[in-house]
């Protein structure tokens, strides 16, 4: 079965630098959801989109930005890169309505260097 | 959305049966209780959800009392690989407006 894709797996940037994250979500999905993973931390939310309008925000800097295209897949911009930055981003999907569980992609891992 | 309690940590050995209780004492009557189970360095994975009484699918059990004040994952014979950790989430989970909020973990470490 198709799974939730997110590219690039693997991301090394600089300071100051900037990272563009993609998300693919799972066919027939129209929510999407963004969430960041510091090492030892629990996954927080960040940002989330359903039918390609952004529907919630939680801690998500304002040098981040995200949408949701027409093929509902969505992207995570990161401006102004900090070394804190350096996390685990995962997406998940989930149709409308769905009390099965949301579905995670296998996450980038971004490294500011 | 309701916070949750649970243990920080749990350690078990291979072939045990391991519980872990989660405690959300202002649960809302439209909520569900969901657990997700995450490896190192990969995205949270859906293990099973409930309502209420119990709910059994092939990999855990979840056990949820009458007034739904707390609710207790039970893996059976648990083995090497399911050391992970461990989420409880509470909540109404459909889809479009409702985001998961992940509450700190239990770290589950299976022994040989």
């Amino acid at each position: 079965a198709a799974g939730v894709i997110q590219s690039p797996r693997h991301l090394i940037k600089e300071k100051r630098e900037t990272a563009t994250l993609k998300c693919y979500p799972i066919p027939r999905h129209d929510t999407v959801y963004w969430y960041q993973q510091g090492p030892g931390q629990d996954p927080q939310f960040l940002i989330s989109f359903y039918e390609k309008m952004q529907s919630d925000k939680g801690s998500i800097p304002d040098r981040f930005s995200a949408q949701q295209f027409s093929d509902y897949h969505s992207e995570l911009n990161m401006s102004s890169l900090e070394l804190g930055d350096s996390a685990l981003y995962f997406c998940a999907s989930s149709p409308r309505a769905s009390r099965y569980g949301y579905t995670f992609g296998s996450g980038t891992r971004l490294t500011v260097v | 959305l309701a916070k949750t309690t649970q243990p920080i940590s749990m350690d078990s050995y291979e072939g045990q049966e391991v519980n872990i209780t989660c405690s959300h004492n202002n649960i809302a009557t439209n909520d569900y209780i969901t657990w997700y189970q995450q490896f190192p360095s990969q995205g949270p994975r859906f293990i099973i959800q409930g309502y209420k009484t119990k709910v059994t699918n092939e990999v855990a059990s979840l056990f949820i009392p009458a007034d739904r004040k707390s609710s207790t994952l039970s893996l059976p014979r648990v083995s090497l690989s399911d050391t992970a950790v461990y989420y409880c989430l509470v909540g109404v989970f459909s889809g479009g407006y409702n985001k998961l909020i992940f509450g700190a973990g239990t770290r589950l470490a299976v022994h040989p």
